[in-house]
């Protein structure tokens, strides 16, 4: 059984803080990683991908991506009240092409 | 227009109704999935099809059924219903190229 792991929170840091969530990942042949955000009721949509070891930013938000150790984070600089969601980890793990999720991190910031 | 619809969007059944979730994407990809999800448990894959004549079951497959009428359309029904079947229901839709899923904007199901 391939797993993602994500600590579920919840996480609680102050607005214009930088908010850090971390995934683990079970199989080390994984090559896509995924960073969903869903509000409450709402569906999971797209943050950020990352294929390559290393950062990638795109505003606010920059993904890591470290395959020797198994591990991809999301930091949220600058971080807004309307940041406050559950954030999904998602990777296809080798031979699938069917994603794997983790259970979420529930993000708070508080104004 | 959303590239992905779900419908009903709400639906309170009662234990032992069958109950049809029906789906269309307009992306055109061959790949359409059903998931559920429940609090504390993330998202569980309960089917998933690759074109219109390949569909496989996913994690949790039992006490449903799918069916791909076109490429577009794939619709999850519960025979049975039972409460424990109670959760949000996404539809979801791949890239192929990039690997992002598209999803529906959900099917909240509670069976009384």
């Amino acid at each position: 059984q391939k797993e993602v792991e994500q600590n579920s929170g919840p996480l609680s840091v102050p607005e214009g803080a930088i908010a850090s969530l971390n995934c683990t990942y079970s199989d080390r042949g994984s090559q896509s990683f995924f960073w969903y955000r869903q509000y409450s009721g709402k569906s999971p949509e797209l943050i950020m991908f990352i294929y390559s070891n290393g950062d990638k930013e795109d505003g606010r938000f920059t993904a890591q991506l470290n395959k020797a150790s198994q591990y991809v984070s999301l930091l949220i600089r600058d971080s807004q009240p309307s940041d406050s969601a559950t954030y999904l980890c998602a990777v296809n793990p080798s031979g699938s092409e069917k994603l794997v999720f983790g259970k979420g991190t529930k993000l708070t910031v508080n104004p | 227009d959303a590239d992905v619809t779900q419908t009903p969007r709400n639906r309170i059944t009662k234990t032992g109704k069958r109950i049809m979730l029906e789906c269309s994407q307009t992306k055109g990809h061959d790949r359409m999935y059903w998931y559920r999800q429940d609090p504390g448990l993330g998202l569980r894959l309960i089917y998933y099809s690759f074109d219109v004549k390949d569909i496989n079951k996913g994690e949790i497959s039992d006490g449903y059924s799918v069916s791909r009428q076109a490429q577009a359309k794939f619709s999850l029904s519960l025979e049975s219903a039972i409460p424990n079947q109670t959760a949000l229901y996404f539809c979801a839709t791949p890239d192929r190229n990039t690997g992002e899923l598209f999803f529906g904007e959900g099917s909240r199901l509670t069976v009384l």
